[in-house]
């Protein structure tokens, strides 16, 4: 089945504590992307990877990283994770055409907090 | 910037009506503009995707039509249904052509249909 899997899909930590969101792929997409969605302000756009070893900043990228040494794979790294990362966070990817992206696929979510 | 916009936050009708979601746009330069599904707790689905140069784009009970020079675009659902009840989140890809990976997200409208 085609999809795009999240781990873990709920997660509860503590401030400081280094944390990994995984995302996997089984599409052969080359585009992915990470979200975080909160109340009152929708998704915005974390990071987004055109391919492997290509990463770029979304609108709020500050406080996490990202790595794409996989096609298949796009983890979200909080190095120092605070409150305000508090969030629903979702994955996506898509087929590249002519440069751009197509139509998404979403993963199911993960629901971190952060005491 | 690129500011999107969904208004209403929130509508409730009765089973059978048909109904228009709103979705605008600040800056008319978008290459294509999606409409998505969210149902509680889960990831989004993609309904409807509409490229710059079309009108409008249909799906089963669905219709999505895009203005660029108003900046607006809006999702018609015919004969609604209870089934419908979920969050719809219009999302567009800035710029003129079809490069990178930036997608801005409206905030969505909560809609509930009464059986």
């Amino acid at each position: 089945e085609a999809q795009v899997t999240q781990n873990p899909r709920y997660l509860i930590t503590v401030t400081g504590k280094k944390l990994t969101v995984t995302c996997s792929q089984n599409m052969n997409h080359e585009y992915m992307s990470w979200y975080r969605q909160d109340p009152g302000l929708g998704l915005r756009q974390i990071y987004y990877s055109m391919n492997v070893e290509v990463t770029d900043k979304g609108d709020v990228p500050e406080g996490y990283k990202v790595s794409r040494k996989e096609k298949r794979n796009f983890p979200l790294i909080l190095e120092s994770p605070s409150p305000n990362q508090t969030s629903l966070y979702f994955c996506a990817s898509s087929f590249v055409v002519a440069g751009g992206i197509n139509e998404q696929f979403f993963g199911p979510g993960t629901r971190l907090t952060v005491l | 910037k690129q500011e999107v916009t969904q208004i209403p936050a929130a509508l409730s009708v009765p089973e059978g009506e048909n109904l228009v979601l709103n979705c605008s746009f600040t800056d008319s330069a978008i290459y294509n503009l999606q409409w998505f599904r969210q149902d509680p707790g889960k990831g989004l689905t993609s309904l409807l995707l509409i490229q710059s140069s079309q009108r409008e784009q249909t799906s089963g009970r669905l219709n999505a039509s895009l203005d660029k020079s108003s900046g607006r675009s809006t999702l018609y659902i015919a004969a609604s249904q209870p089934g419908d009840s979920a969050t719809y989140l219009c999302a567009v890809r800035p710029g003129l052509n079809n490069q990178g990976g930036k997608l801005i997200f409206g905030q969505g409208t909560e809609l509930s249909v009464k059986p």
